[in-house]
Order: structure tokens, then C-alpha cells, then sequence
């Protein structure tokens, strides 16, 4: 089975662009969680969705940050506009919500904001 | 706020050795529990997971869960240099779908 899907992989950009980042989750999974890693933070959760439906958007750092899930099968973190503090990777998780499920990790996009 | 806290390390061990990762949570009510690994440069991977008080092997692998005393852990028997990674864990929290990451412990296994 394929497992979550993100893209790009590696995304360099300077600052003031918008950034999309895409997120294909586990097919049958029914939640997808958006994580930022940094040295300094660590793992840090910025959303995640039950059944598309945004749940808990509280990590989200700013309004710059934007995140949709408009089916099961796809999901995406826009950044608008970017700048360099939001150098880091962004993972996507995903997980079927029964009691005790792990979430499964993409590779995750790696961000670079010149 | 629920946490989940971790030695940061790096845990140094001689290859052959048990290495044992610590990690301690708050909220009483968690009942699942996950160890992932990670690799420089590489995405969180599932290695372990555990929901029952006492001990669950799998392979070189064993996890320890102490409700009572919010505790798990991880032992690796026999620890190789291709164990060297950073190692977090993980807790569910109760009546959710969040998972809420400990900030990881490095292990190094010297050859």
C-alpha cells in the first residue's frame, strides 16, 4: 500500500512568495495531521482533520498559514506570504480515528525562504 | 497543557549493549502509546506501540508502560550502530485524535 504522499519534496523560495505544500494521506485513513520540525521546536502540530472538517487549527502560527482538506484523498498548507522564520520541514500524518491507531508519516517538504 | 517529556540526550552506548529511552506524560487518562525513530533528514517512523500495563516485545525491541506512574519506555537489546537515530514518543491524548510528540532522544551506538 502507498503511503502518504507529500509534495514537493524540496521547495526553496524567497521571501513574500505564497507556498503550497499537498498531502495525499493512507487511503481509508479518516484523520491528517500537518506538523512543523525545527531544530529549536521540534515536532510541532499545526492542524489536524476528522473526516475533512478542520478540528483543531490552534498550532497554526499566523494568518499567513492556511490549510484545506476539500476530500479524503487530498490535503494542502499554504503559506501567504512566506518568510524566512518559516524555514523548516512540514510533515503529513495520517490515521484511521479508532482508539489507538499510530499515525504514519510522509517524507515531508523541506522549506527553504530566502 | 498536556505534555509529554523526554531526555534530550544523546544517550551514548557501546554496540551489544541495552540501550533504555525514557519518557514521562501528564495526561492520566492516555491509553495509547507509540515510539517512532527517526533518522537525520528522514520522517518519523513507527517502531512500537503500546496500550497495556507491562511489556511488549517485538524483536530486539521492547516497550514498558506504567499507567500508574505515567511512564514508558523503550529498551533495545543488542544495539547496533544502524540504531543510532533520534527516538520520540508518542502519546494519544484522551478523548481526541491529537498525539502529542515528546521532543526526542538521541541515541548514538559507537561500533
Amino acid at each position: 500500500d502507498a503511503g502518504v504522499i507529500q509534495s514537493p519534496r524540496h521547495e526553496v523560495t524567497e521571501m513574500g512568495q505564497e507556498v503550497t505544500l499537498r498531502c495525499k494521506p493512507i487511503s481509508g485513513h479518516n484523520s491528517l495531521f500537518w506538523y512543523r520540525q525545527t531544530m529549536m521546536r521540534g515536532l510541532e502540530l499545526l492542524i489536524y482533520f476528522n473526516n475533512n472538517v478542520p478540528i483543531d487549527d490552534s498550532g497554526m502560527p499566523e494568518d499567513r498559514f492556511s490549510a484545506k482538506m476539500p476530500n479524503a484523498s487530498f490535503s494542502t498548507l499554504k503559506i501567504q506570504p512566506s518568510e524566512p522564520r518559516d524555514s523548516a520541514v512540514y510533515f503529513c500524518a495520517s490515521s484511521h480515528d479508532r482508539l489507538n491507531q499510530p499515525q504514519h508519516f510522509g517524507d515531508g517538504t523541506r522549506l527553504s525562504i530566502l | 497543557q498536556k505534555e509529554v517529556e523526554q531526555n534530550s540526550g544523546p544517550l551514548s552506548v557501546p554496540e551489544g549493549a541495552i540501550a533504555s529511552l525514557n519518557c514521562t506524560y501528564s495526561d492520566r487518562g492516555s491509553q495509547s502509546f507509540f515510539w517512532y525513530r527517526q533518522y537525520s533528514g528522514k520522517s518519523p517512523e513507527l517502531i512500537m506501540f503500546i496500550y497495556s500495563n507491562g511489556d511488549k516485545e517485538d524483536g530486539r525491541f521492547t516497550a514498558q508502560l506504567n499507567k500508574a506512574s505515567q511512564y514508558v519506555s523503550l529498551l533495545i537489546r543488542d544495539s547496533q550502530p544502524s540504531d543510532s537515530a533520534t527516538y520520540l514518543c508518542a502519546v494519544r491524548v484522551t478523548g481526541g485524535f491529537k498525539t502529542i510528540f515528546g521532543a526526542g532522544t538521541r541515541l548514538f551506538v559507537k561500533a
